[in-house]
């Protein structure tokens, strides 16, 4: 099984920073990794697929890099309906896998 | 507007069975592969399943923590997927999703069926 692993678990931010969160495939994946938003009592979100498609209607500071091994998604000027909890996957092979999600939270 | 409802959670025991329904709307669910992902309380996510369009002979892929205990099918002339859980154990309670799988993303969610074991 591939291993996805996130960091950080968690991290505090305030409306306006940046903010990177790093996804690690255990072995290559192409791009086939996606990045989803949770908030909470709510199913997730497709953000970004293919590593660095915006899905529709996302808005343009989210943004997504990487292939391979190593992934990022970065949100410029965070704003109030940011803080959630953010989870990469990998859709190179069954089973499909998810990253531990990092929690987003005010400063 | 593509829409997923999940349906059929509940409290059930130790060792007894569940059905979740997804009916979908807003897609011809026959186009599309569908996965279900669960989330225990506290929890991040955890995919379970996934059934292949008819056109790729509806095979079927499981976690190995649900495999031979879970199936999934899919009747698309009523445009609902299914996922069948016997021998549930506790650590099987949590929040069930169904999802549209669409080239390995999974691209739209339903709101999600509460599933409890417990005695």
């Amino acid at each position: 099984d591939i291993q996805m692993t996130q960091s950080p678990s968690s991290v505090s931010a305030s409306v306006g920073d940046r903010v990177t969160i790093t996804c690690r495939a255990s072995q290559g994946i192409s791009s086939s990794l996606a990045w989803y938003q949770q908030k909470p009592g709510k199913a997730p979100d497709l953000l970004i697929y293919a590593a660095s498609t915006l899905q529709s209607g996302v808005p343009s500071r989210f943004s997504g890099s990487g292939s391979g091994t190593g992934f990022t998604l970065t949100i410029d000027s965070l704003q109030p309906e940011d803080f959630a909890t953010y989870y990469c996957q990998q859709g190179n092979s069954f089973p499909r896998t998810f990253g531990q999600g990092t929690k987003v939270e005010i400063k | 507007e593509v829409r997923l409802v999940e349906s059929g959670g509940g409290l059930v025991q130790p060792g007894r069975s569940l059905r979740l329904t997804c009916t979908v709307s807003g897609f011809t669910l026959g186009d599309y592969a569908m996965s279900w992902v669960r989330q225990a309380p506290g929890k991040g996510l955890e995919w379970v399943a996934f059934i292949r369009v008819k056109a790729y002979g509806g095979t079927r892929e499981y976690a190995a923590s649900v495999k031979g205990r879970f199936t999934v099918s899919r009747d698309d002339s009523k445009n609902t997927a299914y996922l069948q859980m016997n021998s549930l154990k506790t650590e099987d309670t949590a929040v069930y999703y169904c999802s549209r799988d669409h080239n390995n993303v999974l691209t739209d969610w339903g709101q999600g069926t509460l599933v409890t074991v417990s005695s």
